[in-house]
């Protein structure tokens, strides 16, 4: 089993359309969590960390269910620019970040 | 404000020749990583590095040789290049993993034919 999962999409909304999608990981010693994203041809950067409390970056929320293991992010009001592969990040308290393979957006105009 | 550099960003090998990726960054950070990515795959941990002088194996280390003599530079080796092998390689730096935040380079981009 892979340590961290994805939906790989890819979801297709409108401009202006909320979209949600989430990741699953298999160690529940993980301690930290985070959303990178990848646009097309280009290296990953980070979108935002996930607190236990769930936290909000301007229109991105994002959540984590320990007892489910899980992580969401949501995107409100998407924009054109907001097409991407967002990367589901888990570090399983080592050295060592775990990457999913990533779920895609696409915005349409 | 270099960060993180790759070279070369392109290469075509044949089967069996050997090459180096050479990745660099100016941030003094005590952590670097090499990933590779594939279709489908995301990106999977090659070697890493938690400081000068050290390395240690990640998920796919076979083919694969590191050196970190310097703090700033993490040399990935392929000694007899495979098709296998045929994939976007990207570097990244920490000051430290707790905070999550990878600085990646651009990718170099490898075929082996």
């Amino acid at each position: 089993r892979k340590e961290v999962e994805q939906d790989p999409g890819p979801f297709n909304v409108p401009e202006g359309a909320t979209v949600a999608f989430n990741c699953t990981y298999s160690n529940s010693a993980s301690q930290s969590f985070f959303w990178y994203r990848q646009d097309c041809r280009k290296e990953p950067k980070l979108l935002m960390s996930v607190y236990s409390s769930g936290n909000e970056d301007g229109r991105f929320t994002a959540q984590l269910n320990r007892a489910s293991q899980y992580i969401s992010l949501l995107i409100r009001d998407s924009k054109l620019s907001d097409s991407a592969t967002y990367l589901c990040v888990v570090n399983p308290n080592d050295y060592k970040l775990s990457f999913g393979a990533g779920t895609t957006v696409t915005v349409r105009a | 404000n270099a960060g993180v550099t790759q070279t070369p960003k392109f290469r075509v090998l044949k089967t069996g020749q050997s090459m180096t990726l050479l990745c660099a960054q100016d941030m003094n950070h005590e952590y670097m990583y090499w990933y590779r990515q594939d279709p489908g795959m995301g990106l999977r941990l090659i070697h890493y590095s938690v400081g000068e002088g050290t390395t240690a194996k990640g998920e796919v280390p076979d083919g694969y040789n590191v050196s970190r003599l310097k703090k700033q530079n993490f040399l990935l080796g392929l000694e007899s290049a495979a098709p296998s092998q045929t994939s976007v390689y990207f570097c990244a730096s920490s000051y430290e993993i707790d905070t999550g935040e990878l600085f990646f380079g651009e990718g170099s981009r490898l075929t082996v034919l």
